[in-house]
């Protein structure tokens, strides 16, 4: 059975501070990974991809990947109340076409 | 990114009844999917739907209760047959982006059986 687990807090942040999110994911035959983000009562947008090892930036976000360990991770900097919003992960193998998706997890960030 | 829209947006039905949700893609795409979603749940999908070939459906789903319909590049639909109560939920369709596992979503079907 392919899992894609996250926490589903809610994850409360006050605003300025890193928000991390986390993924774990039991195929080891996964390769690329996604963060989908969802505001309340709209659909799934992709804001993150990462495929290799390491990190990826693309301005407040980082996307982190530790295949050897099996866990992704996102963190936001700088977060804004504009980010509460539920973050979905979500994985693909190279040999299906199929997103394998992680149950999300809320994000509150405080003002 | 394609710009997708659904009709209707949201329906109310009574139980036997069948509903057609309508997904419409500004471009042509290949890989069209159509999931679920129950409020404060994640995402399951339900089908595939490629052009010119029967939709693949996932475990739990089956043609009979979900026909789908891909007649050209840029559309497709789901029906939902003889709803009852347990298929109230968010209807959602996607295709694929430019990268495997990109998908961009329509806006959704907010669907109510009674």
């Amino acid at each position: 059975q392919k899992e894609v687990e996250q926490n589903s807090g809610p994850l409360s942040v006050p605003e300025g501070a890193i928000a991390s999110l986390n993924c774990t994911y039991s195929d080891r035959g996964s390769q690329s990974f996604f963060w989908y983000r969802q505001y309340s009562g709209k659909s799934p947008e992709l804001i993150m991809f990462i495929y290799s090892n390491g990190d990826k930036e693309d301005g407040r976000f980082t996307a982190q990947l530790n295949k050897a360990s099996q866990y992704v991770s996102l963190l936001i900097r700088d977060s804004q109340p504009s980010d509460s919003a539920t973050y979905l992960c979500a994985a693909i193998m190279d040999s299906n076409y199929q997103l394998i998706w992680g149950a999300g997890t809320k994000l509150i960030i405080k003002p | 990114s394609a710009v997708i829209s659904q009709k209707p947006s949201r329906d109310i039905c009574q139980r036997g009844t069948s509903l057609t949700i309508q997904c419409q893609v500004d471009s042509q795409v290949t890989m069209m999917f159509w999931y679920r979603q129950q409020p404060g749940q994640s995402l399951t999908l339900i089908a595939t739907a490629n052009q010119g070939s029967e939709a693949t459906y996932e475990s739990g789903f089956v043609i009979d209760k979900f026909p789908i319909s891909r007649p050209n590049l840029t559309f497709s639909t789901l029906t939902v047959s003889n709803m009852s109560p347990e298929d109230s939920s968010i209807y959602l369709c996607s295709v694929e982006g430019q990268g495997k596992g990109t998908q961009y979503f329509g806006p959704g079907t907010r669907l109510l059986v009674l």
